[in-house]
């Protein structure tokens, strides 16, 4: 059971340029999460999503963008990449929302370190 | 929308001292969480404590809803207990608000 898998771990990108998060879970979880971490600061989320075909803004969206055709996958978009996108990412994902009991929790996969020079 | 403060946020103990690690939110909330990132960046869940008291080995937590704080305590500490220590509270829109974390750096 892989649980929440994303790609890459790292990577820098140039001023304008596009990439695509990858991230993957196999808990058949609904609910599914991007988080940045900016050093130094909690997580922030991006964008959320409570289903296939379903997504919808977090905190700081802008500059991003999302999409969720089944279950399993929720890429994560830059368009144009900017040094203010430099940041730590965290795919995530849950059974249940934000109110998750203490058998229910949050899965988080790895990271993925940007860096936009 | 709702404030998630902790403290302090840098903590240097040595191996075996106590501490305790305080998460206060401005808004009512039913449901907080405690996490630890390793310094490799890794996040686990600790704790889902919306109300009283819980404990796992060495750590417990106290969330005292009425007054709006968490407490997390953390007792005879190891060097793999490390890291930063981060509480979480859920908004109205079932989001995660995260606190900036406290940074726990244990001396062997």
């Amino acid at each position: 059971n892989a649980g929440v898998t994303q790609t890459p771990k790292f990577r820098i990108l140039k001023i304008g340029q596009s990439m695509t998060l990858q991230c993957t879970q196999d808990m058949n979880h609904n609910y599914m999460y991007w988080y940045r971490q900016d050093p130094g600061m909690g997580l922030k989320l991006i964008y959320y999503s409570v289903g296939a075909g379903i997504t919808d803004k977090g905190e700081v969206p802008n500059g991003y963008n999302v999409s969720r055709s089944t279950t399993e996958d929720f890429p994560l978009r830059l368009e144009l990449a900017a040094p203010s996108q430099t940041s730590v990412y965290f795919c995530a994902s849950s059974r249940y929302p934000g109110q998750m009991s203490a058998n229910e929790k949050l899965f988080f996969g790895s990271g993925t370190q940007l860096s936009v020079l | 929308g709702i404030q998630v403060e902790q403290s302090p946020p840098d903590l240097i103990l040595q191996e075996g001292a106590n501490s305790t690690l305080r998460c206060n939110f401005s808004d009512s909330v039913n449901n907080l969480q405690w996490f630890h990132q390793n310094p490799w960046g890794q996040l686990i869940n600790l704790f889902y404590i919306p109300s009283g008291t819980k404990q796992n080995g060495r750590l417990s937590a106290t969330t005292v809803a009425t007054e709006r704080y968490s407490l997390l305590y953390i007792s005879s500490s190891q060097t793999t207990d490390s890291g930063v220590y981060f509480c979480a509270v859920v908004n109205s829109n079932y989001q995660l608000i995260w606190g900036a974390g406290t940074k726990l750096i244990i001396k062997p």
